[in-house]
């Protein structure tokens, strides 16, 4: 089953606005990653945020978390073309044994218009 | 290119035929995972690999399903007697395993059609 649940399912942007998808979890994690996903292609890494951490940076990205509200928000800035794709956020559980496999939400598909 | 490979990258296949996919992982990762896309999903865990040792099965994995990684290197998987339902997208990713807070990097996926 899915752990997380993104929002907004889909997203339609204008060149150079920012972006920001959301992603809600369930139970308690030993971190959060985002990947992307280009139309039938594999995922991509983007940034991965430990449980200890409440905000991080990688270049036009930045993924905040609140595991109060069980919760992470990726915001991409000064958006272009070639972001268009599926975001996924995929969470590493904390629970032993079962540390080590990542469970994706059903992710927000970003379209971004030149 | 040192990243995660699959082969084949797409496979249509007849109802009831066996199908076997490769993974060669990045060459100095202990760890491989498979998961399974449908369309408009999230991938979903099937099973993992440290070394040679498959660790962790998903309840999805069901019994014509197998993977091996005999030598701790590359990996197969195989699906036995196909069914519609099996049509999805297979990914593999592997990891290091370093601090516990490990990236899973993912391979272009096998797309498989069953007809």
């Amino acid at each position: 089953s899915q752990q997380g649940e993104e929002d907004p399912q889909a997203l339609s942007i204008q060149e150079g606005e920012n972006a920001t998808m959301n992603c809600s979890y369930k139970t308690s994690i030993n971190n959060l990653q985002w990947y992307r996903q280009n139309s039938g292609r594999g995922l991509v890494h983007l940034i991965l945020i430990r449980s200890n951490e409440r905000e991080k940076h990688s270049g036009r990205l930045r993924v905040t978390l609140d595991t109060s509200k069980k919760s992470s928000s990726l915001l991409i800035t000064a958006s272009r073309a070639a972001d268009t794709a599926s975001y996924f956020c995929a969470t590493g559980l904390l629970s032993s044994g079962s540390a080590r496999q990542l469970t994706f939400g059903s992710g927000t598909q970003l379209t971004v218009l030149p | 290119d040192t990243g995660v490979s699959q082969d084949p990258r797409h496979k249509i296949t007849k109802r009831g035929q066996n199908v076997t996919f490769r993974c060669d992982p990045i060459s100095e990762h202990n760890r491989l995972y498979w998961y399974r896309q449908t369309l408009g999903q999230g991938p979903e865990f099937l099973t993992y690999f440290q070394n040679e040792a498959q660790l962790e099965k998903s309840r999805l994995l069901s019994d014509r399903f197998s993977a091996e990684r005999p030598k701790g290197s590359f990996s197969t998987l195989e699906i036995q007697r196909t069914e519609q339902g099996d049509s999805a997208m297979y990914l593999c990713a592997s990891s290091l395993t370093r601090t516990g807070q490990e990236t899973q990097y993912f391979g272009p996926g096998t797309r498989l059609l069953v007809l």
